[in-house]
């Protein structure tokens, strides 16, 4: 099992432009999560799905937009990228009857 | 609201040495679950372990222990006989039992040298 992967590992991107993280889980987890880590604040939740075709607000969900088309498959927009999404962007997942989230590897996100 | 203090920023050790993170948690729920992970320098997230609210027990794993006290809402960890592998930051959090979503804390990073 490949557990949580997420493409791409790292991007570059100008202010004003758009992009899609990608998250892809093996486990046939029914939640999945992203969430962003920034210096000193820990993670927290950007945006989260309970099951295919689902999809809430986390804590931080402005800027972001998320998508859940697929069960295995979880992705995060950004509509127009600002410096202040300059983050490491982590995607989550577990089952439902269990409560430890698996994480993937993160992606970095640089916007200049 | 859930809120999860990692009062120690930074800890340095020598190699050997114990060291103990703290964890001081806020809930209103009765039930809720308490998390350890760590990150090292490779930069995944990796699970260390889950305790349930009602479950006060204290487990250790290896050189790893966590004192669980919810008289002081505290959820504690020490590394024993502390190595240069585990250096790393060490993220608490905590989730209510109607919540999806974990409440971290600001994370310890952990320096341990040879």
């Amino acid at each position: 099992n490949a557990g949580v992967t997420q493409t791409p590992k790292f991007r570059v991107l100008k202010t004003g432009q758009s992009m899609t993280l990608l998250c892809a889980q093996d486990m046939n987890h029914e939640y999945m999560y992203w969430y962003r880590q920034d210096p000193g604040m820990g993670l927290r939740l950007i945006h989260y799905s309970v099951g295919e075709g689902t999809t809430a607000k986390g804590e931080v969900p402005d800027g972001y937009n998320v998508s859940r088309l697929k069960k295995q498959n979880f992705l995060l927009g950004l509509e127009s990228a600002a410096p202040s999404q300059t983050s490491v962007y982590f995607c989550a997942s577990n089952d439902s009857g269990y409560y430890e989230q698996y994480f993937g590897p993160g992606t970095r996100l640089t916007v200049t | 609201a859930q809120k999860v203090t990692q009062a120690q920023t930074e800890i340095s050790v020598v190699e050997k040495e114990d060291v103990t993170l703290d964890c001081v948690y806020e809930t209103r729920d009765t039930t809720y679950y308490l998390f350890w992970y760590k990150q090292p320098p490779s930069g995944e997230l990796v699970f260390l372990i889950r305790r349930n609210s009602f479950d006060e027990q204290n487990e250790i794993s290896g050189r790893y222990s966590w004192n669980f006290q919810k008289s002081t809402s505290s959820f504690n960890f020490t590394i024993t006989a502390s190595q240069v592998v585990d250096s790393a930051v060490y993220f608490c959090a905590l989730r209510g039992s109607n919540d999806y979503k974990l409440s971290f804390g600001a994370g310890t990073t952990v320096t341990v040298r040879a």
